[in-house]
């Protein structure tokens, strides 16, 4: 019940295009969601995050879509660049308590 | 530059060897955390300090040792260590424990037991 699901596990999108990286969770008691990227020999750094008393959260061309009934949510990249080629982690966390669940990862490749 | 620096950022250590990895932040954080990533597993929690006080042992093994003897610093002190523990080891803090604080990371330190 603690984990965080998130598919794919790699993603290869053309520049310009969007990049979808989806995840899942069922501890309802979740209720703030960042995702973090890394670049190869870097730590992960956040990337944004939303909390469940709203549905979508967009930052330049960053959205999170959070569906709560669902128990999922989604980055989309928009207008997707090679510079954004790295591991995307999306976690969450609950109870007040600064301690992240991650999910798996997903390794994006954007092809100029 | 995130402001939590590792050293060092590689290791190589025999089965038998103690060794100790460093952790620094600049950032007036209270709360800092080991974590562990691995190929084979999502990115794991070990320990949580908040003003230097544990706070979260996620159930790991004693060959793991953390010290935190202020708030800007953190040791993981390494002994008997098997192949399997070799991965990246990221630090990371917080300004506080609190659910929302943004936590920063450190580059990670990249253990390879032999």
């Amino acid at each position: 019940q603690q984990q965080v699901k998130q598919s794919p596990q790699s993603l290869i999108v053309q520049k310009g295009g969007i990049s979808i990286i989806n995840c899942a969770y069922e501890n309802t008691a979740f209720d703030y969601f960042p995702w973090y990227q890394q670049f190869p020999g870097k730590g992960p750094a956040l990337l944004i995050a939303i909390r469940p008393d709203v549905s979508e959260k967009k930052e330049g061309r960053f959205t999170i879509s959070f569906n709560k009934s669902a128990k999922q949510f989604s980055l989309h990249i928009m207008d997707s660049q090679p510079g954004d080629s790295a591991t995307y982690f999306c976690a969450a966390l609950s109870g007040g308590y600064n301690k992240l669940i991650f999910g798996a990862g997903t390794r994006l490749a954007v092809h100029p | 530059e995130t402001g939590v620096t590792q050293t060092p950022r590689h290791l190589v250590m025999g089965m038998t060897n103690k060794k100790s990895l460093k952790c620094e932040q600049h950032l007036g954080h209270n709360a800092m955390y080991w974590y562990k990533q691995s190929a084979k597993k999502p990115l794991e929690l070990m320990f949580v300090y908040n003003f230097k006080e544990q706070t979260e042992n996620n159930s790991v093994p004693s060959r793991f040792s953390p010290e935190c003897p202020n708030s800007s610093h953190l040791f993981l002190h390494l002994h008997t260590l098997q192949p399997e523990d070799s991965a990246l080891y990221l630090c990371a803090s917080s300004l506080a424990l609190a659910s929302g604080n943004t936590i920063y990371f450190g580059e990670g330190s990249w253990l390879t037991v032999v």
